[in-house]
């Protein structure tokens, strides 16, 4: 099974939005609604953000929402603030495996 | 609240194995199930396996079968990663995750534990 694919770096001012993508294919994210999304920081353990595609759990900010379309699922962090900072991957569920991950990517405020 | 506390850092040597304990604390262990995640220095994240402590069954990903052996001990609420004949790609930090379920599927992992670095070294 091979990575989802995510952009390596994004970057965005304070308050501004950005959107990272996940792309996948119709045997990952295409067929199923089962994609989320980590934060983590550096030498930190991952923060689950977004599950199914767009639920939030309790604690996480409504600034992140996630969506998806065709074989692409999007995450999508408005206001951005300092601490947004940190790398962020994506996974879905593909049949014969429970999580095919992205390969991350870099979020920098600038 | 769960709590997912795993074992100290591993240095290792190229052909050995390495176990990686994992230590639950609050909600029901048996009721839950863990996977195992790896993430290679400067890399990404890697889904090796999981377990259901309460079936006792384990299922692993595919580059990884006949080399990983996840079990679990509900008397102790303590899941394990075994990784045989280590060679030195295999250096990385090894977190355990609790599975969220729906319908029996996997749809995220919501509590992790602090990650545990394993060192392939001769």
């Amino acid at each position: 099974q091979s990575a989802l694919t995510q952009p390596a770096s994004v970057s965005g001012s304070p308050g501004q939005s950005i959107t990272i993508s996940c792309t996948g294919t119709s045997s990952d994210v295409g067929s199923y609604n089962l994609v989320s999304w980590y934060q983590q920081h550096p030498g930190k353990a991952p923060k689950l953000m977004i599950y199914e595609v767009s639920k939030r759990p309790s604690g996480v900010s409504n600034r992140f929402s996630g969506s998806k379309s065709g074989n692409t699922a999007s995450l999508t962090i408005s206001g951005l603030q300092a601490e947004d900072e940190a790398d962020y991957y994506c996974c879905s569920y593909a049949g014969s495996s429970p999580c095919v991950f992205g390969g991350g990517t870099k979020l920098t405020v600038l | 609240q769960v709590q997912l506390v795993q074992s100290g850092a591993e240095v290792k040597k190229p052909g050995s194995s390495v176990k990686v304990s994992c230590k639950a604390s609050g909600g029901t262990f048996s009721s839950y199930a863990i996977s195992w995640v790896r993430q290679a220095p400067g890399q990404g994240l890697e889904w090796m396996g999981g377990i259901i402590p309460i079936f006792g069954t384990a299922n692993y990903a595919q580059k990884f079968q006949g080399r990983v052996t996840i079990t679990a001990d509900e008397s102790t609420s303590t899941a394990y990663m075994e990784l045989s004949s280590l060679r030195s790609e295999d250096t990385a930090v090894y977190y355990c995750a609790r599975e969220v379920r729906s319908f029996g599927v996997v749809i995220a992992f919501d509590y992790w534990g602090q990650g545990t670095l394993v060192t392939v070294s001769s």
